[in-house]
């Protein structure tokens, strides 16, 4: 059974702080993994990861792929409340389009 | 970009009734589009693959005769729940892939806003 596991399930830290969520996943023909961020409704997407070791960036946030580990990490650097959401990664298969969700990582920054 | 309407964003409604919700892309064809469901501070869980023209696709433990789904054209995939009971009360989205889009980023899926059912 194709599963995707996220950890921590939450996680409280303080403004500035860095973090460091995990994403691992065992699933069949995998193709792609997903980072999104989702604060109330839609989820936003972050980041699509497809080679291993290829560190992608956008701002404070930054995520890896390890597809030897069967896993990838999203850091997020000097945090702020506005950083405050579930994070959601999601693995995309080669057959049949689907995308499973892992099961997310709450978190919440304080000032 | 892409863009996904899905309507109603809430709904409340009596155990019993049925209740329908529409997934739209408005820019861009959509042969496969995607449903699931969401508890409160929960991820999403893939309920079924929408394909155009033929039936859905269910993931193991959904049923299908409780969740309806219609994918009738390339731009419109819709998901009834059936004789609604208050366990189905839930957060629905959808998320639809523009199939002539290049595999890379926020192409891949393009959400929904959700639809929050209440069943009293």
């Amino acid at each position: 059974e194709d599963k995707v596991v996220q950890s921590p399930l939450s996680l409280v830290v303080h403004e500035g702080d860095t973090v460091t969520l995990n994403c691992s996943y065992e699933v069949t023909n995998f193709r792609s993994l997903l980072w999104y961020k989702q604060e109330k409704k839609a989820p936003t997407f972050l980041f699509m990861l497809t080679s291993s070791g290829i560190e992608k960036k956008s701002g404070r946030l930054s995520s890896i792929l390890d597809k030897k580990e069967l896993s990838s990490i999203l850091n997020i650097t000097a945090t702020q409340t506005g950083d405050s959401a579930i994070y959601l990664c999601a693995v995309g298969m080669n057959t049949g389009n689907q995308f499973y969700f892992g099961t997310g990582t709450s978190l919440t920054v304080i000032p | 970009g892409a863009v996904v309407s899905q309507h109603p964003s809430w709904v409340i409604c009596k155990s019993g009734t049925s209740v329908k919700i529409e997934c739209r892309s408005l820019d861009f064809q959509a042969t496969t589009m995607f449903w699931y469901r969401q508890f409160p501070k929960q991820s999403l869980m893939l309920m079924a693959t929408s394909n155009e023209g033929s039936k859905a696709t269910y993931e193991q433990g959904v049923e299908k005769d409780k969740f309806l789904i219609n994918h009738a054209s390339l731009t419109l995939s819709t998901l009834t729940v059936t004789s609604a009971h208050p366990e189905d009360s839930s957060f629905y989205i959808c998320s639809a892939r523009d199939r002539l889009a290049p595999y890379s980023g926020a192409n891949v899926l393009t959400f929904g806003a959700g639809s929050r059912l209440t069943v009293l």
